[in-house]
């Protein structure tokens, strides 16, 4: 079964600087996304940036970028420039492309993200 | 309205109430998706419809009952809830099961 571990509960980064989250994921299947989701305290999931397996360049979308480590499994999303609206709560998913299943996000438990002014 | 909206946002419910949930996307989209959101835990995918079929339930308890009378609407009727099933309550939609999933703001669940 696919799993998708966030290993940092929470993290903290000063306004304007850069922070990298941390997302691994298990899966015996080539073909899949990745995703980084965003959910503020206004409770809305809001899409950041997303990574089709099969595509060796990293995705980036404007002050989001990701590391896309696809034999170590890894997936992390690196902040930069941050800003007060970033603080949110940052999941990490994962979904199979092909299969009954294919539109199953799995989701990581989530990591909290606070920016210091 | 745009995106995908739900309603009620909050809801206080007793163990033997009857109450629905109800998510409206205006996004054309074919597939919609009910995740249940507890704290610590990981979010949990329920049920998913595509065309207005449902081709996924996630072992969920029958006191939970969806119903999808077309792909612009999906329902969560609730009855004889658990404490437990306390959460936040969070619909999607996507133009289809294999593309990227868009959320509501969710309804914020307590069942006294």
């Amino acid at each position: 079964a696919q799993t998708v571990t966030q290993s940092q509960p929470e993290m903290s980064v000063q306004e304007a600087e850069t922070v990298t989250l941390s997302c691994t994921y298990d899966t015996s299947e080539s073909d899949y996304y990745l995703f980084w989701y965003k959910q503020p305290p206004s409770r809305q999931m809001i899409l950041v940036i997303r990574q089709e397996a099969y595509k060796q360049q990293n995705a980036t979308e404007n002050r989001f970028s990701v590391n896309f480590q696809k034999a170590a499994k890894s997936f992390s999303l690196k902040i930069s420039d941050s800003q007060l609206g970033d603080a949110a709560m940052y999941f990490c998913a994962y979904r199979a492309n092909y299969g009954g299943s294919q539109g199953n996000l799995i989701f990581g438990k989530g990591t909290k993200l606070s920016v210091k002014p | 309205e745009t995106g995908v909206t739900q309603t009620p946002r909050h809801l206080v419910m007793g163990m033997t109430n009857k109450k629905s949930l109800k998510c409206e996307q205006h996004l054309g989209h074919n597939a919609m998706y009910w995740y249940k959101q507890s704290a610590k835990k990981p979010l949990e995918l329920m049920f998913v419809y595509n065309f207005k079929e449902q081709t996924e339930n996630n072992s969920v308890p029958s006191r939970f009952s969806p119903e999808c009378p077309n792909s612009s609407h999906l329902f969560l009727h609730l009855h004889t809830l658990q404490p437990e099933d306390s959460a936040l309550y969070l619909c999607a939609s996507s133009q289809a099961t294999q593309e990227t999933q868009y959320f509501g703001p969710g309804t914020r669940l307590l069942v006294l």
